[in-house]
This record gives C-alpha cells, sequence and structure tokens, in this order.
C-alpha cells in the first residue's frame, strides 16, 4: 500500500528558505496517473494547498504562494520536494504531502481527483 | 481564484443526530468537490469526490450533494467517532479549501 512520509527541519529561522522532501513508499512515483502535492495548516487554523508535480516535472502552484515556492521531483530516489523561500512567522504550520489521482475520461478530458494518500505531516516552525 | 465559504464554523450534536453542513463557491465549480474529515493531530481523511461519490471504505451514513454553487454534506446518523474537523475542496479551478466545519459534542 502507497505511503507518504514528510521530512526536513523542524525550525527554519525568519527570511531563510524551507526545504521539505515526501518520500514515496510501496508504489511508484512516475505513474503516468498521479500528481503529487504539498497542503500546510497552521496551528488552529484550515489547510492551503501550496503547489503540484507531475513525474515529468510539470508544475502548478498557488498563485498566493508563487513568488516563493519551487516544488521538484527526483524519481530515482522515489521523492519530490518543496522549497519556500524568505519565510515568516505567518509560513508556521504543519506541512502534509499527498497524492493526486488523474484519469482519462470518455471524452479525453484529463482531469484529476482530490487528493487520496495523505503524509502524516510535519510541523515546521519559523523563529529565531 | 475561487473561495469557497463553509457554515457552521462549528455545529454541536449528540450521537445519532443527523447533520448537515453547507459549502459555498464564489463561481461555478460544477461537481467538482470533495469532503474531508479530520481528527486532531491527523491528515485529513478524503470522505467524498465529485460532489457525492463515497471514496472505498466510507460508511453509508455520510452523503454529499450539490453541484454548481452549493453543496451538502449530511451524516444521517452521527456515531462517537465522527466528531471531528470536515472540510470542502473545490478542484474545479486549481484547488482551494473551505475553512472548515467543527462537529462537536453538544
Amino acid at each position: 500500500q502507497l505511503q507518504l512520509q514528510e521530512s526536513g527541519p523542524g525550525l527554519v529561522k525568519p527570511s531563510e528558505t524551507l526545504s521539505l522532501t515526501c518520500t514515496v513508499s510501496g508504489g511508484s512515483i512516475d505513474s503516468h496517473n498521479y500528481y503529487w502535492g504539498w497542503i500546510r495548516q497552521p496551528p488552529g487554523k484550515g489547510l492551503e494547498w501550496i503547489g503540484s508535480i507531475y513525474y515529468s516535472g510539470r508544475t502548478y502552484y498557488n498563485p498566493s504562494l508563487k513568488s516563493r515556492v519551487t516544488i521538484s521531483v527526483d524519481t530515482s530516489k522515489k521523492q519530490f520536494s518543496l522549497r519556500l523561500s524568505s519565510v515568516t512567522a505567518a509560513d508556521t504550520a504543519v506541512y502534509y504531502c499527498a497524492r493526486r489521482t488523474y484519469y482519462y475520461d470518455s471524452s479525453g478530458h484529463w482531469l484529476g481527483e482530490p487528493f487520496d494518500i495523505w503524509g502524516q505531516g510535519t510541523m515546521v516552525t519559523v523563529s529565531s | 481564484d475561487i473561495q469557497m465559504t463553509q457554515s457552521p464554523s462549528t455545529l454541536s450534536a449528540s450521537a445519532g443526530d443527523r447533520v448537515t453542513i453547507t459549502c459555498r463557491a464564489s463561481q461555478s465549480i460544477g461537481r467538482w468537490l470533495a469532503w474531508y474529515q479530520q481528527k486532531p493531530g491527523k491528515a485529513p481523511k478524503l470522505l467524498i469526490y465529485k460532489a457525492s461519490s463515497l471514496e472505498s471504505e466510507i460508511p453509508s451514513r455520510f452523503s454529499g450533494n450539490g453541484s454548481g454553487t452549493e453543496f451538502t454534506l449530511t451524516i444521517s446518523s452521527l456515531q462517537p467517532d465522527d466528531f471531528a474537523t470536515y472540510y470542502c475542496q473545490q478542484y474545479n479551478s486549481l484547488l482551494t479549501f473551505g475553512g472548515g466545519t467543527k462537529v462537536e459534542i453538544k
């Protein structure tokens, strides 16, 4: 059964770059049917989608974070990564990685489903 | 950007109650709406996709309805395990979550 595991520093200084990695196990990262995403949740608040990546490296980002976000993939390591630059206290959150399934419908449209498999999440605190 | 608004933000109910949560989109999203359940310290769990399709192994007491801009999640008979926070998410254009509805014990 496919599992996702986030990893990375739990503490980042203001103005620095937050870097996290998600490792895929129990399945393939380079399947044509999946996009891989990052979502975050500040303490006591709701969920915010950050961005998603295909195994080919194609990405799409939340417009509100786009200027600071880079998501990359390393299929040989079965990992995808998040970099968020110029962080502030507002970036303090639990960061989740997750999988999105895509498929072709009967009309040939390439359609995505919501996130069906999630990692357990990792808490990142931005503080000096 | 599409905004998603959930109501109520908190709902107090008892086991056995029928509860309904509403999610409204700022523009039409067809039926491209999902519902998630989240418990404290845990990742969200997908319950419903395409507005009304039940994810595998999710109990049938959960149901979704709606299209366009207004959607509902109904729990027909609240079980102790259902006290949690519920989020809607649109995936018609990029991805946006609602603010969440906490279902608490009355």
